[in-house]
Parts: C-alpha cells; sequence; structure tokens
C-alpha cells in the first residue's frame, strides 16, 4: 500500500494569518497529485490537479506547488477566512492512474 | 450540476444485519469507488469498479462486497454488519481518464453506526 502523509494533521489559525501544509508522497511512478478540501457536511471537492514537476495552481487566495523529485506538494492559503476552515487533502493516483490513494488530511480552523 | 447522491445520509443498524448503501451517479462515468473514512485514517478504499459488473478490491474489502448491474449505480453490502463496521462511508465517481488526471466527484457520504 503507497504511502501518502499529510502534515500537520490539524491547524487552528486566526482570520487574516496566512497558513500552508505539506502532502507527501512516492516520487516514484507519478502520475499526478490531487488536492481536494472537504468541509463539514459537504461532499470532497477537487481543488487542484498538479502533474509537472515545478507545477504552480492558484484559485483566489489558495495556491499550491508540487515537487515530483523529492515527493512533496505545499498548499498555501493567504489571508485565511473562516470560510477556508475544512478539511484538506491530497490524494496520489496510482494502479495506472484510476484510483487514488489519500493522505490522511489537514483539518484547517480559522478563527475569527 | 454533476451529481452524486447516497441512498442515506444517516443509518443505524444491529450487530449482525444485512446492509446495502447505494449510490447513483449521472455523469455516465466509468469508474466508481466506494471508500471509509475514519479519523486520523483519510479515505481508505473498500472497492471500485471500471465497468458493470466489473469490480477491483481496495485497501481494505475484508467485511464488505459490491454490486454493479447498471453503469450509474453502485452498492456496497456489509453482508453481516459489526461494530467496527461504523464509519463514514463516501461514494465517488470519475471518468475514465489516462495519466491519473480523472478529478474524483464525491457523494454527500453516509454515516453508520452499528449497535
Amino acid at each position: 500500500i503507497l504511502n501518502v502523509e499529510q502534515s500537520p494533521q490539524s491547524l487552528h489559525v486566526q482570520e487574516g494569518d496566512s497558513t500552508n501544509f505539506t502532502c507527501s508522497f512516492p516520487s516514484s511512478n507519478f502520475y499526478a497529485l490531487h488536492w481536494y478540501r472537504w468541509e463539514t457536511a459537504k461532499s470532497p471537492e477537487a481543488l487542484f490537479v498538479m502533474t509537472l514537476n515545478g507545477d504552480e495552481k492558484k484559485k483566489g487566495r489558495i495556491s499550491a506547488t508540487l515537487n515530483t523529485k523529492e515527493g512533496y506538494s505545499y498548499l498555501y492559503i493567504k489571508g485565511s477566512q473562516p470560510e477556508d476552515s475544512a478539511t484538506y487533502l491530497c490524494a496520489f493516483p496510482n494502479n495506472y492512474g484510476q484510483n487514488f490513494v489519500f493522505g490522511p488530511g489537514t483539518r484547517l480552523s480559522v478563527l475569527p | 450540476d454533476v451529481k452524486v447522491t447516497q441512498s442515506s445520509r444517516y443509518l443505524v443498524k444491529r450487530t449482525g444485519e444485512k446492509v446495502f448503501l447505494e449510490c447513483v451517479q449521472d455523469m455516465d462515468h466509468e469508474n466508481m469507488f466506494w471508500y471509509r473514512q475514519d479519523p486520523g485514517l483519510g479515505l481508505r478504499l473498500i472497492y471500485f469498479s471500471y465497468d458493470v459488473k466489473m469490480k477491483e478490491k481496495g485497501d481494505i474489502p475484508e467485511g464488505y462486497s459490491v454490486s454493479r448491474e447498471k453503469k450509474e449505480r453502485f452498492s456496497l453490502i456489509l453482508e453481516s454488519a459489526s461494530t467496527n463496521q461504523t464509519s463514514m462511508y463516501l461514494c465517488a465517481s470519475s471518468p475514465i481518464r489516462a495519466g491519473g488526471l480523472n478529478e474524483q466527484f464525491f457523494g454527500p457520504g453516509t454515516r453508520l453506526t452499528v449497535l
């Protein structure tokens, strides 16, 4: 079973703080790396699909970077807002890219 | 709007009961998945299916079976529910796309409690 790790497990920040967290994955047999946001009482929703070493993606105040050689991706949130409170999951495709191994998630709480 | 629906949001069953969790997607996706989510463990794959009547074991298939008789529907079956199957169950679907680019779309989850 592939090992996908995320740190920290949970994070509490004040509104307006910027924050970042990490996803670590196997650096061999890389297809892509997915980030999802999972808000309480909702379904997980896709944020980014990252494919190339050095990739950077941005959606509003959220951005992500990718290093496939060393096997990690960072997710950054600039100026956190309470609506950013969620669990952020990364997912690593295996089985020829058709199914995912998910990390355990980082649970972010943004306090007003 | 793309949709993955699950038959129940909350379910309470007794030990030994047979439990059916149903999932339906309206996106004509080939792949469908069942996960369970437990605190600190993330989403763990139970079974997946890449076509009608096809199924593959995931990482934790013990105690579960699945059925896919129609493309849009994927059922998870607990033959004899046990307390260690108390969990949140999520269904997902995705198109077949090469290179790991197939985004998965999730249902709202079923929180199952086995007493």
